[in-house]
């Protein structure tokens, strides 16, 4: 059963921000949200973790309402670079609190 | 400091042959983890090393899968034999703490393998 959905696919344009929302309705307590970014023939890479209110670091923002049942990743100004898969996590604790991946957000960045 | 290495990034292999993946955590990182996409699904996972202890193995598969890290460094999935459903791109992960939540985990680049 996912534990995350998000949007399957996204398009930007150069230079815009882009916001990636993720539903989590069934979040446990001690449950964070985090972020990760794929690109081709490569393995997933940390981007942000958060878990409540609002995180920022060098790459991007994350945004968590205070019920915690979604989650918004925010990328500023992104570039061609950006064009990449993300994926949504919370911990599982059905397997033992281990982060589960979804289908994740292929998002395409347009010139 | 070198990342999570695997190796080979890509084998080919025929039905029934065996194949033996290799991952190289980072240095010091107790957690290992094993995770899988085939074609057109999500990335699973597979089972999960503290040291050299299989801590979690419930994504395993079957029995044609086996994992081992022994002496709790470098850890190898082997297939066999393998089938035609086991293609795919196979990731393996490290971490210093369990990867729950408030930790972050390493990927390497993932192997291919391919059974024709």
């Amino acid at each position: 059963l996912a534990k995350t959905t998000q949007p399957i696919s996204m398009d930007s344009y150069e230079g815009q921000e882009v916001n990636i929302t993720c539903s989590h309705n069934n979040i446990a307590t001690n449950d964070y949200i985090t972020w990760y970014q794929q690109f081709p023939s490569q393995g997933p890479r940390f981007i942000i973790q958060g878990y409540k209110t609002k995180v920022t670091n060098e790459v991007a923002s994350l945004f968590i309402p205070a019920d915690r049942k979604s989650s918004t990743l925010s990328l500023p100004r992104v570039s061609l670079s950006d064009t990449a898969v993300y994926y949504c996590l919370v911990g599982d604790k059905g397997a033992g609190n281990m982060l589960t991946f979804g289908g994740g957000t292929r998002l395409m960045v347009k010139p | 400091e070198a990342g999570v290495t695997q190796f080979p990034s890509h084998s080919v292999i025929e039905k029934g042959q065996t194949v033996t993946l290799r991952c190289d955590p980072i240095s010091g990182h107790d957690n290992l983890y094993w995770y899988r996409r085939v074609m057109g699904k999500e990335i699973k996972f597979l089972l999960h090393f503290v040291k050299e202890s299989k801590q979690d193995e419930s994504g395993m598969p079957n029995n044609r899968f086996l994992a081992e890290r022994t002496g709790g460094t470098y850890s190898t999935l082997k297939v066999q034999p393998a089938e035609l459903e086991d293609s795919g791109v196979y990731f393996c992960a490290s971490s210093q703490d369990h990867w729950s939540g408030n930790t972050e985990a390493f990927f390497g680049q993932g192997t291919r393998l391919t059974v024709v």
